[in-house]
């Protein structure tokens, strides 16, 4: 059981340039998000999914997107990076009981230049 | 919406003593709560939560959170710190199933 995995760990992108982060949770979890975190700003919810095919915003959505074709996957990806989007991102995934517990992945440091 | 207030960027407490880190709420009603803890460099663990019932929860790694319905608070406590607990905290607030939001954090640094 590995829980929520992300990948990759570090990325240095340049201005423009695109990616796709990766998130896998094997907790047959229903519900996963993407939140991006700063220094001094905490976490901060880019987008979620409470479930296969769905996919909503958060905070701070814009120059994100993302898809949930498969229950245990949730994508982030940039179409065009920016400077503005260096930040350190994580991954979540909760079961759909509200009193469950939220799991974290490990993080994915990402640089744009 | 709900939001989450962590009044303390960052606190330095020497080994041995007692911490408590603040924490405040806004929302209408009774929201779930929660404390997580980051360690350099890691992800995000959870330390304890809070749904319903007794007010004062237990954690692990001898933390303690107390929920103040009056307050709108729930506040982190450790009565003896050890220098391992230098780590960022934060506290989330979830109203029923929506998503956490989060507090800014506060920074904990543990001096001998």
């Amino acid at each position: 059981n590995a829980g929520v995995t992300q990948t990759p760990k570090f990325r240095v992108l340049k201005t423009g340039q695109s990616m796709t982060l990766l998130c896998a949770q094997d907790m047959n979890h229903e519900y996963m998000y993407w939140y991006r975190q700063d220094p001094g700003m905490g976490l901060r919810l880019i987008h979620y999914s409470v479930g296969e095919g769905t996919t909503a915003k958060g905070e701070v959505p814009d120059g994100y997107n993302v898809s949930r074709l498969k229950k245990q996957n949730f994508l982030l990806g940039l179409e065009s990076a920016a400077p503005s989007q260096t930040s350190v991102y994580f991954c979540a995934s909760r079961a759909r009981t509200a009193t469950d517990t939220q799991y974290f992945g490990p993080g994915t440091r990402l640089t744009v230049l | 919406a709900q939001s989450v207030t962590q009044p303390d960027i960052h606190i330095t407490v020497s080994e041995g003593a007692s911490l408590e880190l603040r924490c405040n709420y806004s929302y209408g009603a009774t929201p779930y709560l929660f404390w997580y803890v980051q360690s350099p460099g890691q992800g995000l663990q959870l330390l304890l939560k809070y749904f319903s019932g007794d007010t004062l929860v237990q954690g692990i790694k001898g933390f303690e959170a107390e929920f103040k319905r009056s307050q709108s608070s729930f506040n982190l406590r450790k009565p003896s710190v050890h220098w391992s607990d230098a780590a960022e905290y934060f506290c989330a607030v979830r109203a029923g199933n929506t998503p956490l939001v989060f507090g800014k954090g506060t920074r904990l640094s543990v001096i001998a």
